[in-house]
C-alpha cells in the first residue's frame, strides 16, 4: 500500500460543469502527478508538482489546472468539463527524482 | 518517433512458457528505468526497477542495454496470473517526469 487515495472514485457530470479530483499521500512525497489514460494513448501527463505550490505542465495541460498548498494534496480542477475529458485518471506520487512512482487507484470520470 | 516504443501485442503465451518484451527508448540522456504490471481497469504497478547489471527477483529479469538504448523483462515459467499488460518507463531525473511506454499486452493461456 503506496498510501495514495484518490477521491471520488468515479464520477458523472455534465458538459460544462467544473470537476475537482483529489489526490491525498500519506508518505511524504515531494512530487506529485497527475495523469490521464484512454485506449490506444496509454498514461499521459496532465500536470505535476516538485513540492508546495511548484507546480508544471505536461503533454495534456489544456483544460486543466492544478494546486498543491499543503505537501499531501495534489488537486485536479476541470474548469469547465467536456466530453473529450471523459477518461481514467491516475495521481502518482515518488520520493526522489531517481525513485519509482506509486499510483492511486484511479478515478473514472465520464462527462456527458 | 516515439520517446518510448513498446510492441502492443498481445502476446498469447502458454503456461510454463518463457517470454520476453523488449522496449526501445531515444533519449540517451535517461538515467533510470522501470517495469509497471497493469491489470484491467486498475492502476499501474512497479514490477521492479532496471539496473545497468542487470537484475532478477524470481521468475523475472530485467536487462538494460545502454548502448542499444533498450531495456528487457524475461519471465520464465509464465503463470495465469502474469497475464496484464507489461509498461515500461524511463526516468529522466532532469525534469521530474517519467516518460511512458503504452504497453505490452500479456495473455497467458492454460
Amino acid at each position: 500500500d503506496a498510501g495514495i487515495t484518490q477521491s471520488p472514485r468515479h464520477k458523472v457530470t455534465e458538459t460544462g460543469t467544473p470537476v475537482t479530483l483529489r489526490c491525498h499521500q500519506t508518505e511524504n512525497h515531494r512530487y506529485m502527478y497527475w495523469y490521464r489514460q484512454d485506449p490506444g494513448h496509454g498514461l499521459r501527463l496532465i500536470h505535476y508538482s516538485y513540492g508546495v505550490k511548484d507546480t508544471d505542465k505536461g503533454e495534456v495541460s489544456d483544460g486543466y489546472s492544478v494546486s498543491r498548498s499543503k505537501t499531501e494534496d495534489f488537486l485536479l480542477t476541470l474548469e469547465s468539463a467536456t466530453s473529450s475529458q471523459t477518461s481514467v485518471y491516475f495521481c502518482a506520487a515518488r520520493q526522489g527524482v531517481e525513485q519509482p512512482q506509486h499510483f492511486g487507484d484511479g478515478t473514472r470520470l465520464s462527462i456527458l | 518517433r516515439k520517446e518510448v516504443e513498446q510492441d502492443p501485442g498481445p502476446f498469447n503465451v502458454p503456461e510454463g512458457a518463457t517470454v520476453a518484451f523488449n522496449c526501445t527508448y531515444s533519449n540517451s540522456a535517461s538515467q533510470s528505468f522501470f517495469w509497471y504490471r497493469q491489470d484491467c481497469r486498475k492502476e499501474p504497478k512497479l514490477l521492479m526497477s532496471v539496473y545497468s547489471s542487470g537484475n532478477e527477483d524470481g521468475r523475472f529479469t530485467a536487462q538494460l542495454n545502454r548502448a542499444s538504448q533498450y531495456i528487457s523483462l524475461l519471465i520464465r515459467d509464465s503463470k495465469l496470473s502474469d497475464s496484464a499488460t507489461y509498461l515500461c518507463v524511463v526516468n529522466m531525473a532532469s525534469n521530474y517526469q517519467l516518460i511512458w511506454g503504452a504497453g505490452t499486452k500479456l495473455i497467458i493461456k492454460p
